[in-house]
């Protein structure tokens, strides 16, 4: 069971913005852990999208954005794309478990 | 390239040991952490531990800890997940990733390079 808690999945139509909100606690984005998050296309491995809260790795659209706020953290997409279909995965550490989680995932459809 | 490269799908009987491994090439090997995470069919990303490769030392997830493995060779740049005693909610894909910092200044950093994956299937 994560600790991190993402909504399922979220959709929206070409063009739109959508966003993505992974819940933690005082454990482990609360106490200032960073988030990162993670895009996984169907059959694929995981492909960071953002790392340390809201900075993009070299090639990945300005499209993606990522912030955070206490205990929660979001992924924002704007102008959204067919390609964006995929699974998304927030990550941060966790100091009570003292190791790395993942959040639940959520599934994006573009309608 | 700064690519990983694993190991070929693996079919196992309940209670036997699997041994992934994980080749670095393009990069220095013992600069950074090493993780492993798995996929079961269908669903999440589940975190299994990290090792450092200069120094040998690791950190297993609590739900792992006492069946899983992880070594290295430095001499061939590749790292090893060993999990025994297999059960059938094991079956996933194992992937290996590089965590992004070097190890002198690494901060609980992200994973910026995934292995390709290997399946993993228990099955009697």
């Amino acid at each position: 069971q994560s600790v991190l808690t993402q909504p399922p999945s979220v959709s929206g139509a070409p063009g739109q913005r959508v966003t993505i909100s992974c819940t933690g606690s005082s454990s482990n984005i609360g106490a200032g852990y960073h988030v990162h998050w993670y895009q996984q296309l169907p059959g694929t491995a995981p492909k960071l999208l953002i790392y340390g809260n809201n900075n993009r790795p070299s090639g990945v659209p300005d499209r993606f954005s990522g912030s955070k706020s206490g205990t929660s953290a979001s992924l924002a997409i704007t102008g959204l794309q067919a390609e964006d279909e995929a699974d998304y995965y927030c990550q941060s550490y966790d100091s009570s478990l003292s190791g790395r989680v993942f959040g639940t995932g959520t599934k994006v459809t573009v309608l | 390239q700064v690519q990983l490269v694993q190991s070929g799908a693996e079919v196992k009987k309940p209670g036997a040991s699997v041994k992934v491994s994980c080749k670095a090439p393009g990069y220095t090997f013992t600069d950074y952490y090493m993780h492993w995470v798995r996929q079961a069919p269908g669903q999440g990303l589940e975190w299994m531990g990290w090792i450092n490769p200069n120094s040998g030392d690791t950190k297993y997830a609590q739900k792992f800890q006492g069946r899983v493995t992880m070594t290295r060779d430095t001499s061939i740049n590749t790292s090893y997940m060993d999990l025994s005693s297999l059960r059938s909610d094991d079956t996933a894909v194992y992937y290996c990733a590089r965590e992004m910092g070097i190890i002198e200044v690494a901060a609980y950093d992200a994973f910026d390079i995934w292995g390709q994956g290997t399946m993993v299937t228990v099955s009697s």
